[in-house]
């Protein structure tokens, strides 16, 4: 089974604080996405990269950046974090030339 | 970019009858069609998919259909049980690049099975 973690179930940050989300995949996964998830406006897509050190920005890349490092490790950051990017922060990956998205389990962050 | 218009937001059914939720996209170009169930506090996870060179598929309760020239595909569970109680999303590829380019979502929809 893939298994796709995230460092936080819950978080809660300040105005202005960097933050850094960060979700790990088992599988050897080529491909990993950050989205976000809100209610009444589905998922979204934030940057999502093919490769190591490899990056393209999604339909929502503004206020965030991300960095892979590591095959498996897919961090995204949030340089200064605002109450508008309180969210449900979800990872995915895909290994590559397949088309199932494997999802984590989520990470609820709330900026007060 | 695609488009992904999903609807109802909300479906109540009782338990044993068929739910039926249906979605339009824009970009012709789309060919992978996915819908995901997401239960309370879990991340989405993928229950049935769809690929361009194919107008029906099936497993088991649910089923999905694929209307290429009209642009829309629908999801439909047949004899629902309460276990199916969930939000669903349906979703279709951006680019012709597959799941490796991400994945446009639609806005989800609420189903409620009555007991």
């Amino acid at each position: 089974d893939v298994k796709v973690t995230q460092s936080s179930r819950y978080l809660v940050k300040r105005t202005g604080e960097k933050v850094f989300l960060e979700c790990v995949q088992d599988m050897d996964h080529e491909n990993m996405f950050w989205y976000r998830q809100d209610p009444g406006l589905g998922l979204r897509l934030i940057y999502f990269s093919y490769d190591v050190k490899m990056k393209e920005k999604g339909d929502i890349p503004e206020g965030y950046s991300v960095s892979r490092e590591k095959k498996e490790r897919f961090s995204l950051i949030l340089e200064s974090a605002s109450t508008n990017q309180t969210s449900m922060y979800l990872c995915a990956t895909v290994a590559g030339g397949y088309y199932e998205q494997y999802f984590g389990p989520g990470t609820r962050l709330t900026v007060t | 970019g695609e488009n992904v218009e999903q609807h109802p937001s909300t479906l109540s059914v009782q338990e044993g009858d068929s739910a039926v939720i249906k979605c339009t996209y824009s970009d012709s170009a789309s060919n992978y069609f996915p819908w995901y169930k997401q239960e309370l506090g879990k991340g989405p996870q993928l229950i049935i998919d769809i690929r361009s060179n194919v107008g029906e598929k099936k497993d088991q309760r649910i089923a999905v259909t694929l209307n290429k020239t009209a642009k829309h595909f629908s999801l439909h569970i047949t004899e629902t049980q309460p276990e199916d109680s969930a939000v669903y999303f349906c979703a279709a590829t951006p680019r012709a690049g597959g799941g490796a380019d991400g994945l446009t979502f639609g806005k989800g929809t609420h189903l409620i099975i009555q007991p």
